[in-house]
């Protein structure tokens, strides 16, 4: 149980087109997402903590237009990054905040993480 | 400013001796902390949590201490095994529940 996926795993676009990337909690509703990047080599850099049904809030830095983070239902949460540019190819990743009392043994479980690419 | 800093990028131990990582802290006050393993192109892997009123939690051959005051967690892998060769992180929870990453250590245990 608490498994989290994203979609799609690796994706390729050119400069100035958006990309959706999905972030699924698929046995367990969550109530909180959280969007993380990583660049190479580097540790998990939080970007905003994703709450249902309402908006999300982003951490310092991070520009919130250009990240739109839409957590529609206590399933699933997505990131769209708007008019890509090189410099935002990396690894995203999502996590999910399992219910309290659920008998889960994490706080947060984490997706396979999705390798954007931007030419 | 909050720094999270564990010890060194990359460790490399003899398979069967104890590997010995640390994570150091400033200006930050972890509701818990947390270790995670982290393969090549995948997400982390959840390892041990240890809360801000425990000194120390085990797991099989893993172990992990929490020291407040000085502001550090030290995890440890005995018995090390070339399939414990990873990135280990340690993260710091807020009490929202957000967490920030460490630097990242990589671990390689040599046959």
């Amino acid at each position: 149980g608490a498994v989290v996926s994203q979609h799609p795993s690796r994706v390729i676009c050119k400069s100035g087109t958006s990309v959706k990337i999905e972030c699924r909690s698929l046995d367990f509703q969550a109530t909180t997402m959280f969007w993380y990047r990583q660049f190479p080599k580097q540790s998990l850099m939080l970007m905003a903590t994703s709450n249902e049904g309402s908006k999300a809030t982003y951490e310092q830095g991070v520009e919130k237009d250009k990240f739109l983070i839409n957590h529609a239902s206590l399933t699933l949460s997505t990131l769209t990054v708007t008019s890509a540019h090189p410099e935002d190819s990396s690894f995203y990743i999502c996590s999910a905040e399992p219910p309290a009392g659920g008998g889960f043994t994490d706080t947060q479980y984490f997706g396979p993480g999705t390798r954007l690419t931007v030419l | 400013s909050q720094k999270i800093e564990q010890n060194s990028e990359a460790l490399n131990i003899q398979e069967g001796k104890t590997a010995t990582l640390t994570c150091n802290y400033t200006n930050y006050s972890p509701a818990y902390l947390q270790w995670y393993r982290q393969d090549p192109g995948r997400g982390p892997v959840f390892l041990l949590l240890i809360r801000e009123n425990e000194k120390e939690k085990r797991k099989e051959r893993l172990k992990v201490t929490f020291d407040t005051t000085l502001k550090q967690s030290l995890f440890h892998i005995t018995a090390s095994q070339p399939a414990d060769s990873a990135t280990y992180l340690c993260a710091l929870a807020n009490t929202g529940n957000q967490f920030y990453f460490g630097t990242g250590t990589s671990l390689t245990v040599i046959p």
